[in-house]
């Protein structure tokens, strides 16, 4: 069957550390992936996208891997601030649709 | 441009009630979706349009739920007759076009719906 998993439990972290968050998935082949952010009460927002051909994107500061061999991409927010926590959630294209993951809480505290 | 916008921004109501939920997509976008997120399923697609025309609606779960879209700027999602289960939050968002040529979906605040 078709999935894509995040971790579901959160991710607590200490300000100024690397938050990394992964998102694995099974019997897709998408040619892009995508990363959203949701706070609570609000819609997902886009942060990044990454090909199929890409290896690695970045943004400021942050950093998305995505390995086609693994079916693996991971986010990486650098240098993270309690304005950072949130859910990021990954998403993949289906063909013409985005299926989303259920994602990842991340937690930075001071 | 405001962004999506959806209305009510929550709604509750009897089982047994008919729902509207209300969105206007971002002016120019070909693409609106219309999504539906809960805990225990996370953001799960409902149904979309392309200018106007629903293309997928695979994701309806119910013959109770139903969407128009009946000019660019105005959608609906309507559930009738509501259930407990249809308690959920419900999304809109719209793009230019398709996540599978790389295109990313702008999304609305949501609609959170609490059927008693």
């Amino acid at each position: 069957s078709q999935k894509i998993e995040q971790n579901s439990e959160a991710l607590n972290i200490q300000e100024g550390k690397t938050a990394t968050l992964t998102c694995n998935y099974t019997n897709y082949s998408p040619a892009y992936l995508q990363w959203y952010r949701q706070d609570p009460g609000r819609g997902p927002v886009f942060l990044l996208l990454i090909r199929e051909n890409e290896k690695e994107k970045r943004k400021e500061r942050l950093k998305v891997t995505f390995d086609t061999t693994l079916k693996q991409s991971l986010f990486h927010i650098t240098a993270s601030q309690p304005a950072d926590s949130a859910t990021y959630l990954c998403a993949l294209d289906n063909t013409d649709k985005l299926i989303f993951g259920t994602g990842t809480r991340l937690q930075v505290f001071p | 441009d405001a962004g999506v916008i959806q209305s009510p921004r929550h709604e509750v109501t009897e089982m047994g009630q008919e729902v509207t939920l209300r969105c206007k997509p971002i002016s120019g976008h070909d693409y609106l979706f219309w999504y539906r997120q809960t805990m225990m399923r996370g953001l799960e697609l409902l149904i979309y349009f392309n200018n106007n025309v629903p293309i997928d609606d695979s994701g309806m779960p119910e013959d109770r739920f139903s969407a128009k879209m009946p000019n660019a700027s105005f959608s609906t999602l309507k559930i009738q007759p509501s259930e407990p289960r249809d308690s959920a939050v419900y999304f809109c968002a719209s793009s230019f076009i398709l996540a599978g040529l790389g295109d990313t979906q702008y999304f609305g605040p949501g609609t959170r719906l609490t059927v008693l």
